[in-house]
């Protein structure tokens, strides 16, 4: 257990409705991620950060936008969700140990957008 | 970026037998993790490797990290049906980090 908490775990909601969804950690990683796990593409990274106020792209970042106002959260948001955003959503931390980094993820969160 | 070529897709076993599953590369790593997901519920860490070469073992599973640091394989020995699941790789280079896209495995009692 990496101490991840998502919420929320599942959420319906409208087409054009902004969204956004939590990731809470409570052991002070600085690595976070999200990811979407969709069918026939595996997960796929949307943006990431490296600590506060510092956070970058991933390779399917178009109609998200993330914020890190502090250690412990790192929030995604949908702006105007749309149905190909339907997905499942993975906050993941970066654990450093004498072997080497570690990627935990936490429970997901199911979105449907009808 | 482009995934990493895990097999076989899926995987119809009977309790008892032993499973294997790899996952291939054109890239480098530096780090070779293996995860389990079931229905509803996040990837959990099930092994992860360091060192090209190395063999590591949890419980009944056991996974290598390839001397060309381009593959890993995990083998699960004496399968049980709890084992049932979606089994994938995740390859970590310097800079990006890329996943297979699954084995489903399901054990018949």
């Amino acid at each position: 257990d990496a101490g991840i908490t998502q919420s929320p775990r599942h959420k319906v909601t409208e087409t054009g409705t902004p969204v956004t969804l939590r990731c809470h950690q409570t052991e002070n990683h600085r690595y976070m991620y999200w990811y979407r796990q969709d069918p026939g593409h595996g997960l796929r990274l949307i943006h990431y950060s490296y600590g506060v106020k510092d956070t970058d792209k991933g390779e399917v970042s178009d109609g998200y936008s993330v914020s890190r106002s502090k250690t412990e959260d790192f929030l995604l948001t949908l702006e105007s969700a749309t149905s190909s955003q339907t997905s499942v959503y993975f906050c993941a931390i970066s654990a450093q140990s004498n072997s080497g980094n570690t990627i935990y993820f936490g429970e997901g969160s199911w979105l449907t957008v009808v | 970026g482009q995934q990493l070529n895990q097999s076989p897709q899926s995987m119809f076993i009977q309790e008892g037998e032993d499973v294997s599953m790899n996952c291939t590369s054109s890239s480098i790593f530096n780090t070779w993790l293996w995860y389990k997901q079931d229905p509803g519920e996040g990837p959990v860490l099930l092994i992860a490797l360091y060192k090209a070469g190395e063999l590591t073992s949890n419980g009944r599973l056991t996974a290598q990290f390839g001397i060309t640091r381009k593959d890993s394989f995990l083998n699960i020995s004496a399968s049980i049906p709890s084992d049932v699941g979606i089994y994938f790789c995740a390859g970590r280079g310097n800079n990006d980090m890329r996943f297979g896209a699954g084995t489903r495995l399901t054990v018949k009692p």
